[in-house]
């Protein structure tokens, strides 16, 4: 059974302060790490995908780096804004040398930014 | 211009019953999965599916079935429905090993 943690559960952050959390993940077989946006009634979207040990991927004011020998990654998020209020999932694929095998998700950090 | 559909958006129906859920992509991406949403807004894998094999989780039970008419389907059959099988599930499709996964909408499945 994979173990994908996320932390913390829940965070209030105040507009316009940055924040960060993170996702630890098995640190071997490792294949590729995704980071997804979830807002309530909607689907999850893709954030980012990374694969390779030491990645860093950056979208507008969100980004994400990547270890996969200590098997962690973190999401930062600069400037919060209201719009950012969202579950944040990550999910990790494991290398099984088949092509179809699907993410194991962590339970998300729920984001509230309080204006 | 959906990329990913699901039909229906909402399902209720009494134990007992057999249904079906319908997935629909039209990103041309190879490979397709059927994720449960359960009580703690948890997403679990149940099916991942190619044209090349069927990846079943070994928690889902055999009352559930996928079948591919073809690389753009993926439906969920389920078969004599039980209370504990409401839920939120989602279809999803990739492509290869650098990209996100493009998620459907959901169907809420409720059993009474």
């Amino acid at each position: 059974i994979l173990n994908v943690e996320q932390s913390p559960q829940s965070l209030h952050v105040q507009e316009g302060d940055s924040t960060n959390f993170t996702c630890s993940f098995p640190s071997s077989n490792f294949y590729a790490l995704h980071w997804y946006r979830w807002e309530t009634a909607k689907s999850p979207e893709a954030l980012f995908v990374m694969t390779l040990n030491g990645d860093e991927k950056k979208k507008g004011r969100i980004s994400a780096t990547l270890n996969t020998k200590e098997g962690y990654s973190y999401l930062y998020i600069k400037g919060s804004q209201p719009e950012d209020s969202a579950t944040y999932l990550c999910a990790f694929r494991l290398y099984s040398g088949g092509g179809a095998d699907g993410l194991t998700f962590g339970k998300g950090t729920h984001l509230i930014i309080q204006p | 211009d959906t990329a990913v559909s699901q039909t229906p958006k909402y399902l209720v129906t009494q134990m007992g019953n057999d249904k079906s859920i319908k997935c629909e992509q039209n990103l041309g991406h190879d490979t397709m999965y059927w994720y449960k949403q359960d009580s703690k807004k948890f997403l679990k894998i149940m099916f991942s599916y190619n044209n090349k094999e069927l990846i079943i989780n070994e928690t889902v039970p055999n009352r559930f079935s996928p079948k591919s008419p073809d690389k753009a389907h993926l439906n969920l059959h389920i078969n004599s429905l039980e209370l504990g099988d409401s839920a939120v599930y989602f279809c999803a499709s990739s492509q290869g090993r650098g990209m996100g996964y493009t998620f459907g909408s959901g169907t809420r499945l409720t059993v009474v």
